[in-house]
């Protein structure tokens, strides 16, 4: 398996624009994170599905982000508009829940909003 | 709800020297346990899990960790350190049944080695 896939590894935008992340899980995984991880806040957890439904977004910090899971194989996270303070390196993670929470996570998306 | 501290933001060792990293968690039942690493510029790795039978368990590259209820710690130890092993290390704790499914990280502790 390829693991965790996520593009584009790199993204430099400006302020305001539409910024969107998307990931690819591994097969077969049942559940799919994003996490954002800055050196002031650390690893937080934005949003988990289960089965292609959201479950909690209370990590979500504003209504400026949004996640969608179209299929068993495919999430998007959005940003819109995005600002200076959502530099960031965004991961998105898989775990198969019979596997006691094991994550797996992708290589990651460096954003830089500037 | 479960929660970690890493009480090291940085570790300085130097090559070949042991090395011990601190993890102690918050959770009432028996938790499931992980030790993380992330190498400069990737995504994290899982390098060993704890979830019942021997307290003293075995990952990959050589590490180890030891989980001790008495002290609700979970440290991850390696007896000589390579410079390749200098990255950050995340320990998490994953509920067990009853819980939410979602583990939780700690701050991480960043592992500097010297030549």
């Amino acid at each position: 398996d390829a693991g965790v896939i996520q593009s584009p590894r790199h993204e430099v935008t400006e302020m305001g624009q539409e910024v969107t992340l998307r990931c690819k899980p591994i097969s077969g995984h049942d559940y799919l994170f994003w996490y954002r991880q800055t050196m002031m806040r650390g690893l937080e957890l934005l949003i988990y599905f289960n089965n292609n439904v959201p479950i909690d977004d209370s990590g979500m910090p504003e209504d400026r982000f949004s996640a969608k899971m179209p299929n068993a194989s495919f999430s998007t996270l959005k940003i819109q508009p995005s600002e200076p303070r959502d530099s960031a390196v965004y991961f998105c993670a898989s775990s198969l829940s019979s596997s006691y929470n094991e994550q797996f996570f992708g290589p990651g998306t460096r954003l830089t909003v500037l | 709800a479960q929660s970690v501290t890493q009480p090291d933001i940085h570790i300085t060792v130097s090559e070949g020297a042991s090395l011990e990293l601190r993890c102690n968690y918050s959770y009432g039942a028996t938790p499931y346990l992980f030790w993380y690493v992330q190498s400069p510029g990737q995504g994290l790795q899982l390098l060993l899990k704890y979830f019942s039978g021997d307290t003293l368990v075995q990952g990959i590259k050589g590490f180890e960790a030891e989980f001790k209820r008495s002290q609700s710690s979970f440290n991850l130890r390696k007896p000589s350190v390579h410079w390749s092993d200098a990255a950050e290390y995340f320990c998490a704790v994953g509920a067990g049944t009853g819980g939410s499914y979602i583990p939780t990280f700690g701050r991480g502790t960043s592992l500097i080695v010297h030549p």
